[in-house]
């Protein structure tokens, strides 16, 4: 069966440090793959898109690699703040019922600690 | 300022009563959908239209309807609320959703219902 996987418990880490979250999938062969921000409440934000023949993509602290070997996305955050604690979420472009849509992972909680 | 609004942001009904929630977007964009948020689920699908009176179901779409009659709203309808559906609910749209073409996802701030 299709399925997007992150890591269902919260990721702990001291500020400063560098936070990696895991997106993996099983039974897809997304062209693209997307990272959202997710603030308790509110609504995803978007944060950086990479495409099947990117090894990696960089924006400010953020770094997004993406392996289709493996099948699994690696999301980084460098010199980590509190600011930075949210519910981060993978989504990926997948063919279904014959148009191209997101398919989003349930979300690893980062908390990042002063 | 780009976005998607939503409305109400809270809702309790009863079970049975119709409701609708709101949805609009300033954007012009072409491709707006609905999703429910449920813990440990992730965001799944309800309904998606690709345009003005272009809908279709998404992977949940039990118990809901929707309407594209301009491109700028997109309202959820619940005909008779059951307490299965009590979630957390977003609207999002995107300039355009074809194969090849990938854009992200702006996404309302979400209505939080509870039917009892």
């Amino acid at each position: 069966s299709q399925k997007i996987e992150q890591n269902s418990e919260a990721l702990n880490i001291q500020e400063g440090k560098t936070a990696t979250l895991t997106c993996n999938y099983t039974n897809y062969s997304p062209a693209y793959l997307q990272w959202y921000r997710q603030d308790p409440g509110r609504g995803p934000v978007f944060l950086l898109l990479i495409r099947e023949n990117e090894k990696e993509k960089r924006k400010e602290r953020l770094k997004v690699t993406f392996d289709t070997t493996l099948k699994q996305s690696l999301f980084h955050i460098t010199a980590s703040q509190p600011a930075d604690s949210a519910t981060y979420l993978c989504a990926l472009e997948a063919l279904s019922g014959g148009y191209n849509k997101l398919i989003f992972g349930a979300g690893t909680r980062l908390a990042v600690h002063p | 300022e780009a976005q998607v609004t939503q409305n109400p942001r809270y809702l309790i009904t009863v079970t049975g009563k119709k409701l609708t929630v709101t949805c609009s977007q300033n954007m012009n964009h072409e491709y707006m959908s609905w999703y429910r948020q449920d813990p440990g689920l992730g965001l799944r699908q309800i309904y998606y239209s690709m345009n003005v009176e272009v809908t279709d179901k998404g992977d949940v779409p039990e118990g809901y309807k929707v309407s594209r009659k301009e491109k700028r709203n997109f309202p959820l309808i619940l005909e008779s609320p059951s307490p299965n559906q009590t979630s957390l609910y977003f609207c999002a749209s995107s300039p355009i959703y074809r194969t090849g073409e990938n854009t992200e996802a702006f996404f309302g701030q979400g209505t939080r219902l509870t039917v009892v």
